[in-house]
């Protein structure tokens, strides 16, 4: 029972345009959220977080959205750069449970120039 | 510019040898979490320890994978006999109890052959 999905494996935008990149979970108790973004050949590196008490998170081009009701987040990139081409994992977890997280499968995101 | 550390990079070997792989977590961080990611999956969490204590090695294949912290400082993962099937990349990731946030090391790249 996979707890986190990313049901895009892939996305492709272009340069200068919204990219956005969707994820959906089942547990309830989730009440964190984070994005990852993961370069070839290097670990994932932290992108962007949403606790479950906001329903919205901006840093500079990245902002992500939570929808409680829906068990579903977006990651929206605007505008979306070259640079931005990477794996991108949604992860969730519960606040009390020592930082562990559940990652989706993640989604691979082409920016054309 | 504090990051955590794995060696080896790159590992190849074969079908029975004995894998063991090295984490250097961030100074500080309490938490050290192992991940495998295979071509067709996403992150999988393997193990964790939260103050050199093991939470959850749940995912673990228990007869021929452990997972140890013999300090704060290294945490390994040992693969005994390896098989191909074993053949992934192993993350190593720390964090600081009170976050979620989780910093990877660049990864274990392992061949079984």
């Amino acid at each position: 029972d996979q707890q986190v999905k990313q049901n895009s494996p892939s996305l492709s935008v272009q340069e200068g345009r919204i990219s956005i990149l969707n994820c959906d979970y089942t547990n309830s108790m989730f009440d964190y959220f984070l994005w990852y973004k993961k370069y070839p050949a290097e670990g994932p590196t932290f992108l962007i977080s949403i606790s479950s008490i906001k329903d919205k998170n901006e840093d500079g081009r990245f902002t992500v959205f939570l929808n409680k009701s829906a068990k579903h987040l977006s990651l929206h990139i605007v505008p979306s750069q070259p640079g931005d081409s990477a794996v991108y994992f949604c992860a969730a977890s519960v606040w009390t449970n020592a930082g562990k997280s559940t990652f989706g499968d993640g989604t691979t995101l082409t920016v054309k120039p | 510019d504090a990051r955590v550390t794995q060696t080896p990079r790159d590992k190849v070997t074969e079908m029975g040898q004995e894998v063991t792989m090295r984490c250097q977590p961030i100074l500080g961080h309490n938490t050290v979490f192992w991940y495998r990611q295979t071509m067709m999956q996403g992150l999988e969490l393997l193990a964790y320890f939260r103050n050199r204590a093991p939470l959850d090695d749940s995912g673990m294949p228990k007869d021929r994978f452990s997972a140890e912290m013999p300090d704060a400082t290294l945490a390994t993962l040992k693969i005994q006999p390896s098989e191909p099937r074993d053949s992934a990349v192993y993350f190593c990731a720390s964090g600081l109890g009170g976050s979620e946030t989780q910093y990877f090391g660049p990864g274990t790249r392992l061949l079984v052959l």
